[in-house]
């Protein structure tokens, strides 16, 4: 099974910061990479996919990058709504979750 | 619009079974994989189970192997999860989600709302 690693597991920030959260897989997973925010009692949503590829009606403030086993998920400049626990998910051989990085306002 | 409903979560005693559907609508059904994630309370997303469009192909995490048993139904455009032997290690939130396609590499663009699982005595 691919293993997934999310770094850092929590990430304080202000809004208008530039933020970055890292994955790395246990071996390639070329870049089947999608990113989900997710809200407190909320479902995940969607946000890019194909490792940079970025969901209909997502900000351009996000951005994804990276290919084979290292991934980062980008805010360029935080707002108030993207306070959130963001997941990465391989999917190049079934499904494998990150443990999720926990975004708060510092 | 894609919608997802799950529904048949529940109390349920340890070794106990619970049977778990999520009604698809607005899109063709047999054309996507559909799957099981679960979250336990406060914790992390888990890929539980997984099924082609056509029903043919499964997948299930270790954790649930041999326990939990996925299933489709075409003319109802619903997806169920036949849950057995049941853990206080299963309590969790238990969503439905679409796939991007038939089966091969596939991302999540919709989600349930969930349906919560607890086992406990």
């Amino acid at each position: 099974d691919i293993q997934m690693t999310q770094s850092p597991s929590a990430l304080s920030a202000s809004v208008g910061d530039r933020v970055t959260i890292t994955c790395r897989a246990s071996q390639s997973i070329s870049t089947w990479l999608a990113w989900y925010q997710q809200k407190p009692g909320k479902a995940p949503k969607l946000l890019i996919y194909e490792a940079s590829s970025l969901d209909s009606g997502v900000p351009s403030r996000f951005s994804g990058s990276g290919s084979g086993t290292e991934f980062t998920l980008t805010i360029s400049s935080l707002q108030p709504d993207d306070f959130a626990t963001y997941y990465c998910q391989q999917y190049n051989s079934y499904s494998t979750f990150g443990q999720g990085t926990k975004l708060e306002i510092k | 619009e894609v919608q997802l409903v799950e529904s048949g979560g529940a109390l349920v005693q340890p070794g106990g079974s619970l049977r778990l559907s999520c009604a698809a609508s607005g899109f063709t059904f047999s054309g996507y994989a559909m799957s099981w994630v679960r979250q336990a309370p406060g914790k992390g997303l888990e890929w539980v189970s997984a099924i082609s469009g056509s029903g043919a192909s499964t997948y299930y995490a270790d954790s649930v192997k041999g326990r939990f048993t996925i299933s489709r139904d075409k003319s109802q455009s619903t997806v169920f999860l036949q849950m057995l032997s049941l853990r206080v290690e299963d309590t969790a939130t238990y969503y439905c989600a679409k796939g991007t396609t038939n089966w091969s590499r596939y991302y999540v663009d919709f989600w349930g709302q969930g349906t919560l699982v607890t086992v406990s005595s």
